[in-house]
């Protein structure tokens, strides 16, 4: 069974830029996960769709930074304009029916923004 | 909201046992995850704690008391690649959010 990919793997970029990170779940999973984690900490949850619906965004930063999950299968995440303090690691993750469950992670994306 | 604490950094040395301990303060706990996540790679699942006691999975083991808040994961028999960040993440409140707290960097040394 495939787990959850992401793409591109990493990305460098110039502040102000826009970029876009990709993740496929795995098949069947309903919730999904975005994670952002800087170098040194823990994963810091960004967005949770159950399905098509997103039912915990509270940490995400709204100005910049915006989701889909088009059809409750794959998902985008975007961030426009970048800045500096974006550089992260953005990771995806999933799990089969409720939150709380074992998440399964994706290999992430790297973000430079210089 | 959830506060989750452990040590930034631990050593230990091959063959030996290590427990890296992880306290929490949180409303409406549901369970308590551990993952492994070494350098450079995604956290991949170790344990998931809902009751009370010492759960066992070969080398690695996890404790919970829910009354001190209060969990560790206990390896045994290390070998260099147990060299990685151990994350300890909390699950609470009705839709079970997890919070995970910084991690904690093992290096196991000959």
């Amino acid at each position: 069974e495939a787990g959850v990919v992401q793409s591109p793997r990493y990305k460098i970029i110039e502040k102000k830029q826009p970029v876009a990170f990709w993740c496929n779940p795995i098949s069947g999973h309903n919730t999904l996960y975005w994670y952002r984690q800087n170098l040194g900490q823990g994963p810091e949850l960004l967005i949770r769709y159950e399905n098509e619906e997103a039912v915990d965004d509270s940490q995400l930063p709204k100005d910049r930074f915006s989701a889909e999950r088009l059809k409750g299968v794959d998902s985008t995440l975007k961030i426009q304009p970048a800045e500096l303090g974006d550089s992260a690691v953005y990771l995806c993750a999933s799990s089969p029916g409720q939150a709380g469950e074992t998440q399964y992670f994706g290999p992430g994306t790297r973000l430079l923004v210089l | 909201g959830q506060n989750i604490d452990q040590p930034t950094e631990m050593t230990a040395t091959e063959g030996a046992i290590v427990q890296i301990n992880c306290t929490y303060q949180t409303s409406g706990f549901n369970g308590l995850f551990w993952y492994q996540q070494h350098a450079g790679e995604a956290p991949t699942f170790l344990s998931y704690n809902v009751l009370d006691g010492l759960e066992e999975k070969g080398r690695f083991s996890s404790f919970l008391s829910r009354s001190k808040g209060y969990s560790y994961l206990l390896l045994k028999e290390l070998q260099m690649k147990d060299s990685a960040s151990y994350l300890c993440a909390g699950s609470s409140g009705g839709y079970q959010k997890v919070t995970f707290g910084t991690g904690t960097k093992l290096q196991v040394i000959p």
